[in-house]
This record gives C-alpha cells, sequence and structure tokens, in this order.
C-alpha cells in the first residue's frame, strides 16, 4: 500500500486558516486521497476526498499538487472545535481494505 | 440518510471472560463493513473486514473474532478476553472506492 507522511503536530489560532500537509510520493495512478478526523472519544469522520482536480466542500478545501505527490487540507477558518487528528490516506479506487491509519496530525486549536 | 449504530458504548470485563460486540447499520445496502480497535494513545489497527453475509477477512491473528450473520450486520466476538484487548473499538462502512463512515465506537476495558 502507498504510505502517507504527515507532522505528528500543528497548532493554530482560532479563527486563522489551516494547512495540513501531507506527502504521498509513491502514489498510484489510482489512488484516492481521504482526509479523515478524529475528535477526542470518538470514531474518525469523514473530511473530504479527491483524485486529481482541488476539491471543496463545506468542512474543508483539499488541494492536490499537479504530480500528486503531496497534499493539503485547508481548514478556512479554524474553530476550537477543529481541534482534532487528522488523517490522510491513500485508497486505491477498487479495494476494499487498504483504509489504514497511520499516527495523523494532531491539530491544536488555541484561543 | 445512512447511520451505523455500535453497542455497548461501554464495557469492563474480567480477564477470561467472553465478549460479543454488535454493529449495525442502517440506510444502505451490501456494505463493506469493518472492525477497527485504537489503543489508548495510538492509531486505529484494522481487525477485520467484510464484503458480504458470510465473508470474513481478518488482518491481525489473535484471539478475536468476526461474523456477519446478516448484510448490515457485524459482530465482534472473543470466547477469552485477554488484559492486552482493551480498547476502543469501532466499526465502519463503505462501499468500494468510497468514503467510509465509523460507529460511535464501544470503549472497553479488561481487568
Amino acid at each position: 500500500d502507498a504510505k502517507t507522511t504527515q507532522p505528528n503536530s500543528m497548532e493554530s489560532n482560532e479563527e486563522e486558516p489551516v494547512h495540513l500537509p501531507c506527502n504521498h510520493s509513491t502514489i498510484s495512478g489510482t489512488d484516492y486521497i481521504h482526509w479523515y478526523r478524529q475528535l477526542p472519544s470518538q470514531g474518525p469522520e469523514y473530511v473530504i476526498h479527491g483524485l486529481t482536480s482541488n476539491v471543496n466542500n463545506r468542512m474543508a478545501s483539499l488541494a492536490i499538487a499537479e504530480d500528486r505527490k503531496s497534499s493539503t487540507l485547508i481548514l478556512h477558518r479554524a474553530t476550537l472545535r477543529d481541534a482534532a487528528v487528522y488523517y490522510c490516506i491513500l485508497s486505491r479506487v477498487y479495494n476494499n481494505n487498504d483504509m489504514r491509519f497511520g499516527a495523523g496530525t494532531r491539530l491544536t486549536v488555541k484561543p | 440518510s445512512q447511520t451505523i449504530h455500535q453497542w455497548p458504548a461501554t464495557l469492563v470485563q474480567p480477564v477470561g471472560s467472553p465478549l460479543s460486540l454488535e454493529c449495525t447499520v442502517e440506510g444502505t445496502s451490501n456494505p463493506n463493513l469493518y472492525w477497527y480497535r485504537q489503543a489508548a494513545g495510538r492509531g486505529l489497527q484494522l481487525l477485520f473486514y467484510s464484503v458480504g453475509i458470510g465473508q470474513i477477512s481478518s488482518e491481525v491473528p489473535q484471539n478475536l473474532s468476526a461474523s456477519r450473520p446478516q448484510d448490515r450486520q457485524f459482530i465482534l466476538s472473543s470466547k477469552k478476553l485477554l488484559l492486552s484487548d482493551s480498547g476502543f473499538y469501532l466499526c465502519a462502512w463503505r462501499r468500494t472506492g468510497s468514503e467510509q463512515y465509523f460507529g460511535p465506537g464501544t470503549r472497553l476495558t479488561v481487568t
């Protein structure tokens, strides 16, 4: 399975944008880039996913590099409720069992 | 809309006792189903996944087992719990190639 690399932790101030990076240099053409987040004492929550083009939804934006070897999850205005562990995962289109959660990035939001 | 249920929410069991955790999904048919475990302060470990009734794939050999008696029901069991079985157990569902959705989890403490 293709691997992702994320910083262990990041800090942000409330109301400011947050850019969470993810490197995936061995990504294949059929790998989707997924982002999930896990709030304390809860299961992971789907945030966004994409293949080649940048994606936007009500929670966040996903910016994908042209060579697809890296991506960035963008939270446009961080709130205290965005404090969580953020996971970047590659998942192949026709694969059923490749959703593997690594250590992720622990985001701290300061008031 | 789809919902996923897990019960119980918390469980305290003595070493050597049996275990049965249940997960049900509503609002979809023939989902892929997953059991994950998260030890305290650690990442998620995929334990089992199922692509259909009676079809179970094990990711990690251990004293746990899984069954899928109905399309939208997934059960995690053990005949004799170990201290190392303590953790946060999460059930999830997805369609192949799509995003994954998690249940609220069961926090198991083995004493």
